[in-house]
């Protein structure tokens, strides 16, 4: 059974930071791991989805890894900024179907 | 252009009303599915379609009923409505399944309010 975790909770730095969000899930035979960003009172955008075959994805300021076998996944977030501020999740999938089971979040504020 | 959209964005109502939610994707996606965010904020998922087929039907009771007429669509009846079916429901997207499944997009979410 899947299940996934995020450490911390809730992270508050200044900007300029550079952040380290942490993800573990229990089922490493996954086929990808995706992260998303809410933001409060509105849906989830896909930041990046990592291939199982693949150890690292960026987009911009943000670098996303895998390492299956310790079945863990980290969100690298450089140079934090005001906007950053949201929640951020992690998802797995669960054995070979397409269902996401996500971590509870980290909740980030970054304050000027 | 909206990828996925959901309608209503709110939803109010008593409870023992019945409901529908409605969700569309222009995204040419072939499988589309119900997630639930409760009060904490946690996500689980509750059904997904694909070319219009039932393919995941997680614990969920049998007053929430999902329809797909096509493969752009994917709506959410919910019966008989309770004090616990308030939260936030959110539709996704994807293309694809199993080991060729690829990143899902979601709607921006039907806030129900059972009172």
């Amino acid at each position: 059974k899947q299940e996934v975790t995020q450490i911390p909770a809730a992270l508050s730095v200044p900007e300029g930071e550079n952040l380290v969000l942490n993800c573990s899930f229990t089922d490493s035979a996954i086929y990808n791991l995706q992260w998303f960003r809410q933001d409060p009172g509105k849906g989830l955008t896909s930041l990046l989805l990592i291939q199982s075959s693949q150890r690292e994805q960026t987009s911009g300021r943000l670098n996303a890894s895998l390492d299956k076998s310790s079945g863990r996944s980290t969100l690298y977030i450089a140079a934090s900024q005001p906007g950053d501020s949201a929640t951020y999740l992690c998802a797995a999938p669960a054995g070979g179907y397409n269902k996401l089971i996500f971590g509870a979040g980290t909740r980030l504020a970054v304050h000027p | 252009d909206t990828a996925v959209s959901q309608t209503p964005k709110y939803l109010v109502t008593q409870m023992g009303n019945d409901k529908s939610i409605k969700c569309e994707q222009n995204l040419g996606h072939d499988t589309m599915y119900w997630y639930k965010q409760d009060s904490k904020k946690f996500l689980k998922i509750m059904f997904s379609y694909n070319n219009k087929e039932l393919i995941i039907n997680e614990t969920v009771p049998n007053r929430f009923s999902p329809k797909s007429p096509d493969k752009a669509h994917l709506n959410l009846h919910i019966n008989s409505l309770e004090l616990g079916d308030s939260a936030v429901y959110f539709c996704a997207s994807s293309q694809g399944q199993g080991s060729n499944f690829n990143e899902q997009f979601f709607g921006p979410g039907t806030r129900l309010t059972v009172l």
